[in-house]
């Protein structure tokens, strides 16, 4: 069945440093979402990802889909302690159920 | 205005009782879900309703049961409570199933111990 692995599983970055993080499915996907997660909440939709080789930003973030729409991933330029929380990235494949990915773990150290 | 309401927030049973866990969502979607989250954080999908129709069932033991009254309300049941039952419990809901309009909009949580 379709797999969604995410990397990495922690990172821990000082307030103002980037941070990166990746999502690969085992197969071709129709759309890619992210989602974030603070402690103690729930996820929170941020974006969807449509068209190979997609890139949309949202302030700070920077979403990117891969050519072969089965890559993902999340960047964030000089992180703020307000960035803490889980990254999910969700996969779609075509007329089917939305996969999640583990999740990254962020912490920012201030 | 809570988009998703989950009730109850907290749960804390024995082994062995039944609960139920309500959710009911005012978006007017069409497809509502159950994801169950571990110690992990592995969001994982239990169920999902598509207009008060099971479309979604994954490798769930039967001891939960999920009831859908009308499209607005989507209850999970857990018979015989075990100690690995122990997560955080999401409803959420979606305005379709499949295809490209899949935003998925999070209930609260209920954080269910079985002690």
């Amino acid at each position: 069945g379709q797999q969604v692995m995410q990397i990495p599983q922690y990172q821990h970055v000082q307030e103002g440093e980037d941070f990166t993080t990746y999502c690969n499915s085992s197969t071709t996907l129709s759309n890619i979402q992210w989602y974030k997660q603070r402690p103690g909440g729930h996820p929170v939709f941020l974006i969807q990802l449509v068209k190979s080789g997609e890139v949309k930003k949202q302030k700070r973030l920077t979403f990117q889909f891969g050519e072969a729409k089965k890559n993902s991933s999340l960047h964030i330029t000089a992180t703020q302690t307000t960035d803490v929380g889980t990254y999910f990235c969700a996969g779609v494949e075509y007329g089917n159920k939305l996969v999640f990915g583990a999740g990254t773990i962020l912490r920012v150290k201030s | 205005d809570t988009a998703v309401s989950q009730t109850p927030k907290y749960l804390v049973t024995q082994m062995g009782n039944d609960k139920s866990i309500k959710c009911e969502q005012n978006l007017g979607h069409d497809t509502m879900y159950w994801y169950k989250q571990d110690s992990k954080k592995f969001l994982k999908i239990m169920f999902s309703y598509n207009n008060k129709e099971l479309i979604i069932n994954e490798t769930v033991p039967n001891r939960f049961s999920p009831k859908s009254p009308d499209k607005a309300h989507l209850n999970l049941h857990i018979n015989s409570l075990e100690l690995g039952d122990s997560a955080v419990y999401f409803c959420a809901s979606s305005q379709a199933h499949g295809g490209l309009s899949y935003e998925q909009y999070f209930g609260p949580g209920t954080r269910l111990t079985v002690t």
